[in-house]
This record gives C-alpha cells, sequence and structure tokens, in this order.
C-alpha cells in the first residue's frame, strides 16, 4: 500500500458526460501528480500540482482540468467525454518541490469506462 | 526532449533463471531513471531509482537496475526469478525541464514460468 487513495475504483460513465476523480496523497507530500494509462498512448504525466499551485502540464486535453485544495487532495475533471477518454487514470504523489528528483508513489487508478 | 525506450513487449523466464529487463534512455542532460512494476489491478509500485553515483542500483523485493552511460542504458536485472515477479514493468525518465514528471516506456511483460 503506498499511502495514495483514488476514488472511485470504478466509473461507468456515457459520451458527453461529466466526472471527477479524486485523489488523496501520501501523508506529509505536496505534490500531486495525474497520469492516465490506455492501451493505445501508454502513460502519459497529465499535470502536477504542489502546494495548491499547478506546477506542470502534459497532455491533458481543454476538457480536463484539476485542482489540488488546500487539504492537499486533488480532483480531476473530465468533461465532455468520449469513448476515447476510457483508461485508467492514475494519481501520484511526492514529497515537495521536486528541485532534486523525487520519486512517486502512485495510487491504485480509477478505471474509466465512457459507453 | 527525453524518452526511454523498451525494446521487448514480453520477456519469458524460467522460474530460478536470471532476468534482465531492457530499456534505453535519451536525454540531454543527467538522467534521473526509474523502474517500477504494475501488477494486475494495482497501481504502480515503486523499485529503484537511479540519480548518481554507483552504477549499480540496489531496489525492492531483491531486483537491481545496471546505468551504463556509454550504452545510454538502465536494465533491470534479478539474480534468480520467483513466478510473483510475473507482472508489468515501466522503465521510466525524469522531466529534464526541472519538473518532477515522469516519461514512462511502453512497459515490459515479465512471465516467469514455474
Amino acid at each position: 500500500d503506498s499511502g495514495v487513495t483514488q476514488t472511485p475504483k470504478h466509473l461507468i460513465t456515457a459520451t458527453g458526460q461529466r466526472v471527477t476523480l479524486r485523489c488523496s496523497p501520501r501523508s506529509g507530500d505536496l505534490s500531486v501528480y495525474w497520469y492516465q494509462q490506455s492501451l493505445d498512448q501508454g502513460l502519459q504525466f497529465l499535470i502536477q500540482y504542489y502546494n495548491g499551485e499547478e506546477r506542470a502540464k502534459g497532455n491533458i486535453l481543454e476538457r480536463f482540468s484539476a485542482q489540488q485544495f488546500p487539504d492537499l487532495h486533488s480532483e480531476l475533471n473530465l468533461s465532455s467525454l468520449e469513448l476515447g477518454d476510457s483508461a485508467l487514470y492514475f494519481c501520484a504523489s511526492s514529497l515537495g518541490g521536486a528541485s532534486h528528483p523525487e520519486t512517486q508513489y502512485f495510487g491504485p487508478g480509477t478505471r474509466l469506462l465512457v459507453l | 526532449a527525453q524518452s526511454v525506450a523498451q525494446p521487448e513487449d514480453q520477456v519469458n523466464v524460467a522460474e530460478g533463471n536470471p532476468l534482465t529487463v531492457k530499456c534505453t534512455y535519451s536525454v540531454s542532460g543527467n538522467p534521473y531513471l526509474f523502474w517500477y512494476v504494475q501488477y494486475p489491478n494495482r497501481g504502480l509500485q515503486f523499485l529503484l531509482k537511479y540519480i548518481t553515483g554507483d552504477n549499480l542500483v540496489k531496489g525492492s523485493y531483491g531486483f537491481e537496475a545496471e546505468f551504463n552511460k556509454s550504452q545510454t542504458s538502465f536494465h533491470l536485472k534479478k539474480p534468480s526469478a520467483l513466478v510473483s515477479d510475473s507482472a508489468l514493468y515501466f522503465c521510466a525518465v525524469r522531466d529534464q525541464t526541472g519538473a518532477n514528471n515522469l516519461f514512462f516506456g511502453t512497459g515490459t511483460r515479465l512471465t516467469v514460468i514455474p
């Protein structure tokens, strides 16, 4: 158990809908990362937050957004869902501001199925 | 831009034999390299990382990795494979811009045959 929690574990929804994925980082970690794992794209970095502020952005679609709250949990919002958004979404956390390379610890993921 | 490549989609090895999962990297500066393992229906588990120092890095569950700068490789190894090592293995490199996000390889599925 990494100490990173994600809810829900599974999500089934329809095209055009909006969903919210939630992540709680390990105790003491200030950075949260979101990754998408799909069969065709592999594991891709989406976005990072550090202590409430956006730190880095990857291949995140404009239909997707995220935020990190004062209690450091993070939410990933996916809107106008398409079939191709079906994937496993991982949250990871690390200690801090990453002036040096830090190990990221991953949650169990949320499996999203868009029908 | 930085990237890692895992040339083998699938590796099969007999239980008790040594195993190697290959990874090569491409970076413009110092490489910061990681190995993660993913078991079915689970998240990624950290195995080990190379930042600097000794080229042989020891990690969790008896795994180790050898950093080779001249061959730009970071192969994962274990002297004696267990059936329970069967999983999906990912090599990753840290973003060179200074952000801490990772760029992952395509993964190698390891099957240890009893």
